[in-house]
């Protein structure tokens, strides 16, 4: 089966940092998704990890350690447009399974 | 079309009803999805769709749901005789790669259901 954990929720301040963590148990694992999702909008893809390591782009940065089941997403110089759900997801094969997201919630 | 696009953006139906949401799968994609997405909760994997095949529908919730794939391109998710625990945001997604090749997952917007 699938066990994908996250955080429920996390606030922070305009400008700081916020990393959010997901770790996994799964039946099988080739690679791990973080996607963002606005109030009511469709998902969009931020970042992918196969291999260990840390994975950057721009102000976001994904991490990964397989032998852990561990990732985190790290969202530097945080703005509102931030205020999202963030989304982990672990691909086995052809499916994508998904956490029930981190709510993020940025104040001025 | 440019995007991953889904019909009806909202539906309301009574109890008993049957429903039908449609999916048009970014153009050349052949890999499809459809997740189901409640209140609060995570996605959660219905059915995907290899070209006009389902090689796995094993996250259909029950035998009142049901999706085909026709021409490669379209997919209709048909829920008959709903029930109030349908109600939900029913997710589309297409790839053009499999999953396992980095392929990403390109999301609708979503058909918000809701059963009265």
């Amino acid at each position: 089966g699938q066990n994908i954990d996250q955080p429920t929720e996390m606030t922070a301040t305009e400008g700081a940092i916020v990393q959010i963590n997901c770790t996994y148990q799964t039946s099988g694992f080739n690679g791990l998704f973080w996607y963002q999702q606005h109030a009511g909008e469709a998902p969009t893809f931020l970042s992918y990890n196969v291999l260990d390591g840390l994975e950057e782009k721009g102000r976001f940065s994904s991490f990964l350690s397989r032998s852990k089941g561990y990732s985190y997403l790290l969202l530097k110089e945080l703005q509102m447009k931030d205020s999202a759900s963030y989304l982990c997801a672990v691909t086995n094969d052809y499916k994508l399974s998904f956490g029930a997201g981190t709510t993020v919630t940025v104040r001025a | 079309g440019a995007g991953v696009s889904q019909s009806p953006s909202n539906k309301v139906t009574e109890k008993g009803k049957d429903v039908e949401l449609r999916c048009d799968p970014i153009s050349g994609h052949t890999a499809l999805y459809w997740y189901r997405q409640s209140l609060g909760q995570g996605l959660e994997f219905l059915i995907y769709f290899q070209g006009n095949s389902a090689p796995d529908k094993s996250g259909l919730p029950s035998d009142r749901f049901s999706a085909e794939r026709t021409g490669g391109s379209v997919s209709t998710l048909t829920i008959q005789r709903t029930q109030q625990e349908d109600s939900a945001v029913y997710l589309c997604a297409s790839s053009l790669l499999d999953l396992t090749n980095t392929g990403e997952l390109f999301f609708g917007e979503g058909s918000r259901l809701t059963v009265l």
